[in-house]
C-alpha cells in the first residue's frame, strides 16, 4: 500500500529558529500534497496544497511567508516554518494522493511532526 | 458554512457492541468522495473507508461499513464487534472538485470513541 514518511516526528527549537519538515511518499509518486495544522483535540486545518513544479496554493489566513512549502519532486514536499515562534507549536501533518483529480483515491498520511517552540 | 458536520463530540461503547459515528456533509457538486479516518492517540492518520458519491452500495471494510444516505447528505460509520483498540479519534472528510480539477479535502471535526470492557 501507499506510505508516506514525514520526518521529524517531532522537534523541540528555540523561538527565532526555523523548522524544516518532510514529507516523502515512498512507493508511488504523489503530485499534490497537503499540509495540515492540528491543534490539540481538534480537526485537521488545511493550510496549503502543494503541486509538484508549481507554487503552492495556500488556505485564507495561512501566511505563505511563515510557512514556505516547496514540492521539488513527485516524491518530497518540504514544510518550513520560518522564524518559529510558540504561537507555531502544534502538530503538522502531510498527506499525498496520486493522483489529485481524481475524489476516489485516498489520502495517504504521513505520522505527523510535533513542533514545540520554546 | 461547515462543510462535513459531526455532532457527536464523544462516543462509549461497551466492547463487542456496534457503534455508528454520525457525518452529516454539504456539497453542490455531483461527484465526490466521502471518508473516515481513524486518529489514534500516536497521532497517525489511519484510513478506514471510502464511498463515492456515484456508489450505488454502501462501503464496506470488515468491520467498519458505512452507511451512506445520499438524499439526506450523511455518511455514518458503523463499527460492528468493537474492541478496545477502535478507541481512538474518528474524522470524517470529503474530497469534492475545485477549480483547475483538483480536490480539496476536508474534514469534521471529529468524534472521540472510547471502547470500554
Amino acid at each position: 500500500g501507499a506510505v508516506v514518511s514525514q520526518h521529524p516526528s517531532w522537534v523541540i527549537c528555540k523561538s527565532g529558529t526555523s523548522v524544516k519538515i518532510e514529507c516523502r511518499s515512498l512507493d508511488f509518486q504523489a503530485t499534490t500534497m497537503f499540509w495540515y495544522r492540528q491543534f490539540p483535540k481538534q480537526s485537521l486545518m488545511l493550510m496549503a496544497t502543494s503541486n509538484e513544479g508549481s507554487k503552492a496554493t495556500y488556505e485564507q489566513g495561512v501566511e505563505k511567508d511563515k510557512f514556505l512549502i516547496n514540492h521539488a519532486s513527485l516524491t518530497l514536499s518540504t514544510l518550513t516554518v520560518t522564524s518559529a515562534h510558540p504561537e507555531d507549536s502544534s502538530f503538522y501533518i502531510c498527506s499525498a494522493s496520486r493522483d489529485g483529480h481524481s475524489g476516489a483515491n485516498v489520502l495517504t498520511f504521513g505520522a505527523g511532526s510535533r513542533l514545540t517552540v520554546l | 458554512a461547515q462543510k462535513i458536520t459531526q455532532t457527536q463530540p464523544g462516543m462509549f461503547v461497551q466492547e463487542k457492541e456496534a457503534v455508528t459515528l454520525d457525518c452529516t456533509y454539504d456539497t453542490s457538486d455531483q461527484s465526490y468522495g466521502l471518508f473516515w479516518y481513524k486518529q489514534p492517540s500516536s497521532g497517525e492518520m489511519i484510513f478506514l473507508i471510502y464511498q463515492g458519491s456515484y456508489d450505488e452500495q454502501n462501503a464496506t471494510e470488515g468491520r467498519y461499513s458505512l452507511n451512506f444516505q445520499k438524499a439526506r447528505k450523511s455518511a455514518n460509520l458503523v463499527i460492528s464487534a468493537s474492541q478496545l483498540g477502535d478507541s481512538a479519534m474518528y474524522f470524517c472528510a470529503m474530497r469534492e472538485s475545485a477549480s483547475g480539477g483538483s480536490y480539496i479535502p476536508t474534514f469534521g471535526r471529529g468524534t472521540s470513541l472510547i471502547v470500554h470492557p
